[in-house]
């Protein structure tokens, strides 16, 4: 199974500044369509995982473009600028490469 | 809107068997796959189970293997999983997500004596 590791557990931000979070895979998710297939997610307290990025990159539908998604075959990073109130919650990287389809454990995202 | 809806949270005895659905409305079922992912309280995501647009194809996660059933009903723009066998260990909100999009708002399932 590909394992996902998220950095950092926690992260505590002042709004209006900036935050990163880290994600790394056991194996290249880079599929030979040229496709790399990471995913980030956002899960705001007691709600479901909405999604924020997908194919690594792309910004999902509805989501607001302070979001972005960058990386490389197996290091990827999901950058929030101008952090807002409304950004708090447990933001997961999932791959959707191969089954089983694994996720990160999580990087907890609060407001200073 | 893309929208998901689950059904079929329960209380249930180890054991015992269970049907959660997922109806979907907002962009056409048929040409989707479809999965199912839960989450354990207060834990992560795990993935559970994959249905291709066409039912073609099924996966598992080797934790449910055997006991449950993912399906489909394009017709009705419906997913389902069927959950036999249950244990204390598949408490969890379970959720219904669309390939690389929407996720449902999750129904609760409690195995407990």
């Amino acid at each position: 199974d590909i394992v996902m590791t998220q950095a950092p557990l926690s992260v505590s931000v002042t709004p209006g500044e900036s935050a990163s979070i880290s994600c790394r895979s056991s194996k290249s998710l880079l599929h030979s369509n040229g496709i790399t297939y990471v995913y980030w997610y956002l899960q705001k307290p007691g709600k479901s995982p909405q999604l924020l990025i997908y194919r690594m990159s792309n910004l999902a539908s509805g989501v607001p473009d302070r979001f972005s998604g960058s990386g490389s075959e197996t290091d990827f990073t999901l950058k929030i600028s101008r952090v807002e109130a409304e950004d708090v919650g447990i933001y997961y990287c999932g791959q959707l490469l191969e089954n089983p389809l694994t996720f990160g454990s999580g990087t907890k995202l609060e407001i200073k | 809107e893309v929208q998901l809806v689950e059904s079929g949270e329960g209380l249930v005895q180890p054991g015992s068997s269970m049907k959660l659905s997922c109806v979907a409305s907002g962009f056409t079922f048929s040409n989707y796959g479809m999965n199912w992912i839960r989450q354990a309280p207060k834990k992560g995501l795990e993935w559970i189970a994959l249905i291709y647009y066409d039912s073609s194809s099924k996966y598992y996660a080797d934790s449910v293997k055997g006991r449950f059933t993912i399906s489909r009903d394009n017709s009705k723009n419906t997913l389902y999983l069927e959950m036999n066998s249950l244990r204390s260990e598949d408490t969890a909100m379970y959720y219904c997500a669309r390939d690389e999009g929407a996720w449902g708002q999750g129904v609760m399932v409690t195995v407990s004596s």
